[in-house]
């Protein structure tokens, strides 16, 4: 398996202008979360999915940001309009389902893409 | 999910084990230790898991001590390329949350 699958890997960008980040990941994982990171602020999540469906988006940070999973192999984050402070490397991870097979790993166990840098001048 | 301390860093010459402490005196009995790395420009990357037995993987032991309230973190023969940030998360193996990102431990690994 290819792993999750980002991109762009890297994205530089004008204030005002629209961002979008891809993300494709591994096949049969039901769960699919967006972090960003920041050397303030960490690791954060932003929003996450189970079975395509937005579960819980109360860390994206406002109305600028927005996040879809039209179907299962692949999901969208959206910026528009894009801030300088919204520069950061934002990840993308997916995970097994409660009752898949990789249970005996553990069912918490995400597997993180590498990651977009984006940067808004 | 039981809050996690670690300390902010750490450092271990090659070749050498490395224990990466974490404090979660809180856990609560259904609760997992969970450990995650970030090396430099890349996504964190899982380790290992426990309940309360001790468990190794061709990456590391995991320790947990009798009363679940501290673990250790082994590398035992750490390389340049261990260098990382390490993650101590506790929680249901089950639950349908996120896993919740501490500041972790920045290991450094010396020649």
């Amino acid at each position: 398996d290819a792993g999750v699958i980002q991109s762009p890997r890297h994205e530089v960008t004008e204030m005002g202008q629209e961002v979008t980040l891809r993300c494709k990941p591994i096949s049969g994982h039901d769960y699919l979360f967006w972090y960003r990171q920041t050397m303030m602020r960490g690791l954060e999540l932003l929003i996450y999915f189970n079975n395509n469906v937005p579960i819980d988006d109360s860390g994206m940070p406002e109305d600028r940001f927005s996040a879809k999973m039209p179907n299962a192999s692949f999901s969208t984050l959206k910026i528009q309009p894009s801030e300088p402070r919204d520069s950061a490397v934002y990840f993308c991870a997916s995970r097994p389902g409660r009752y898949s097979l990789a249970k005996k790993k553990g069912t918490d166990t995400q597997y993180f893409g590498p990651g977009t840098r984006l940067t808004v001048l | 999910d039981a809050k996690t301390t670690q300390p902010p860093s750490m450092d271990c010459a090659e070749g050498r084990a490395a224990n990466l402490p974490c404090n979660h005196s809180t856990i609560s009995g259904n609760e997992y230790v969970y450990w995650y790395r970030q090396i430099h420009s890349q996504g964190p990357q899982y380790i290992i898991h426990g309940l309360k037995n001790n468990e190794t993987n061709e990456m590391a032991s995991l320790i947990i001590t009798e009363d679940r309230k501290s673990s250790t973190l082994i590398l035992p023969h750490a390389t340049l390329r261990d260098t990382a940030v390490y993650y101590c998360i506790v929680r249901v193996a089950t639950g349908n949350t996120p896993l919740v990102f501490g500041k972790g431990t920045r290991l450094s690994v010396i020649a």
